[in-house]
């Protein structure tokens, strides 16, 4: 199965908003409130920010958002700081025996 | 305090096998959901198997069924990844992780261990 669709790259001033999409289908995305992203800096393992489409774990400042139309999924940051800049990477259940679909991962540049 | 240690990764031949490690702390392996994550040099993630609490139904990415079976040591409290017949393209670091039932999110990683598969 393919993976979900996300931007390759996004920039933004500090201060700023930003938004990442994520793409899917009816399979995961689309009918399913499955959707969780995760922050990686360079080197490191991934960080869970957003679960359940707009939940954020405990710890997680309140500048992540998430939300969810049809079948794309997004990812705000607001209040944009040097410490953004890096990988993120969004994720759904799915119908198919995977069970769990990454997107292909945006890197954000803090200009 | 919640931790996952991976071991086991190496460098391989193409067609050899090797079997990863993830030590758990801080809570019980067999009462949550286990997977396996993996990220090819420079590339994205990849959900690779998880393993079911309970039972222990499993599951694998199409990739590599037939070849990698996942499992867990209660008594250990260890979950493992075992990996034969490798391919060049099964080169990536392999995280294990923490994956909660209710939206599949992976709440705790590992640091990740590098299998690079090459003659």
């Amino acid at each position: 199965q393919s993976a979900l669709t996300q931007p390759a790259s996004v920039s933004g001033s500090p201060g700023q908003s930003i938004t990442i999409s994520c793409t899917g289908t009816s399979s995961d995305i689309g009918n399913y409130n499955h959707v969780s992203w995760y922050q990686q800096h360079p080197g490191k393992a991934p960080k869970l920010i957003i679960y359940a489409v707009s939940n954020r774990p405990s710890g997680i400042s309140n500048r992540f958002s998430g939300s969810k139309s049809g079948n794309t999924a997004s990812l705000t940051i607001s209040g944009l700081q040097a410490d953004d800049e890096t990988d993120y990477y969004c994720s759904s259940y799915t119908t198919t025996n995977t069970l769990v679909i990454f997107g292909g991962g945006t890197k954000l540049t803090v200009l | 305090e919640v931790q996952l240690v991976e071991s086991g990764g190496g460098l391989v031949q193409p067609g050899g096998s090797l079997r990863l490690s993830c030590a758990v702390s801080g809570f019980t392996v067999s009462n949550y959901y286990m997977g396996w994550v993996r990220q090819a040099p420079g590339k994205g993630l990849e959900w690779v198997s998880v393993v079911y609490s309970g039972g222990g139904d499993t599951y694998y990415v199409d990739s590599v069924k037939g070849r990698f079976t996942i499992s867990r040591d209660n008594s250990k409290n260890t979950l493992y990844l075992q990996m034969n017949s490798l391919r060049p393209e099964d080169t990536a670091v392999y995280y294990c992780a923490r994956v909660r039932a209710n939206y599949y999110q992976l709440d705790y990683w590992g640091q990740g261990t590098l299998v690079t598969v090459s003659s």
